[in-house]
């Protein structure tokens, strides 16, 4: 069964330094990937997905992530952090022709000091 | 409508308590997925509905939940004799079609739900 680990809980960085959250995942094809964004009282929002084709994904609000298949890694990064990116993030899989049946990571809760 | 709305957004219910959850897709979204989110955890599946039918409902954790959906609208799930492990938070998300990532899913701000 595939599965999806954020090794990281908790994540602390200051307004203005880079960001990097990282996602491992565990399936023996290559899936898709997703990182998602979800700030207090909202729904999950999208900020970037991979399918196939070039392995550095641009989102919104400046992230970007990395597909590295022989590390099972999609790591989500952002070069500058600011304060409303203060959130959780959760990395997502899906088996190709799983259909949109997501297998979630726990989450990273960032925190952004000023 | 324009996003994909849920009601309550909060429920406190008694232990034993039956309780309704709703969820209202985008407009033309003919797939809509249940998640539930307890506390420090990941999202998990509890089932998905293309159109009226449920292909995929391995999620559910017990015979106590159900859920159903009226066409390609309003879906409710349905929690009976809740307990405290029930407790969590309870996302819907759409999308238009059940096709492999080709589709991204619109998700629901949730229905918080406390069991006392």
């Amino acid at each position: 069964a595939q599965s999806v680990t954020q090794p990281d809980i908790h994540i602390t960085v200051s307004e203005g330094a880079s960001l990097e959250l990282r996602c491992n995942y565990s399936y023996g094809a290559t899936p898709y990937l997703f990182w998602y964004v979800q700030s207090p009282g909202q729904g999950l929002q999208l900020l970037l997905k991979y399918f196939s084709g070039d392995t550095l994904v641009q989102g919104i609000k400046g992230f970007e992530a990395e597909f590295k298949r022989s590390q099972s890694s999609f790591n989500l990064r952002k070069p500058s952090v600011h304060w409303s990116d203060a959130a959780e993030y959760f990395c997502a899989v899906v088996a190709a022709g799983g259909g949109n049946k997501l297998t979630f990571g726990t989450g990273t809760q960032l925190k952004v000091e000023l | 409508g324009a996003g994909v709305s849920q009601s309550p957004s909060n429920k406190v219910t008694e232990k034993g308590k039956d309780v309704e959850l709703r969820c209202d897709p985008i407009s033309g979204h003919t797939a809509l997925y249940w998640y539930r989110q307890r506390l420090g955890q990941g999202l998990e599946f509890l089932i998905y509905f293309q159109g009226n039918s449920a292909p995929d409902k391995s999620g559910l954790p017990s015979d106590r939940f159900s859920a159903e959906r009226t066409g390609e609208s309003v879906s409710t799930l349905t929690i009976q004799r809740t307990q405290q492990e029930d407790s969590a938070v309870y996302l819907c998300a759409s999308s238009l079609e059940h096709v492999s990532g080709a589709n991204v899913l619109t998700f629901g701000a949730g229905s918080r739900l406390t069991v006392l």
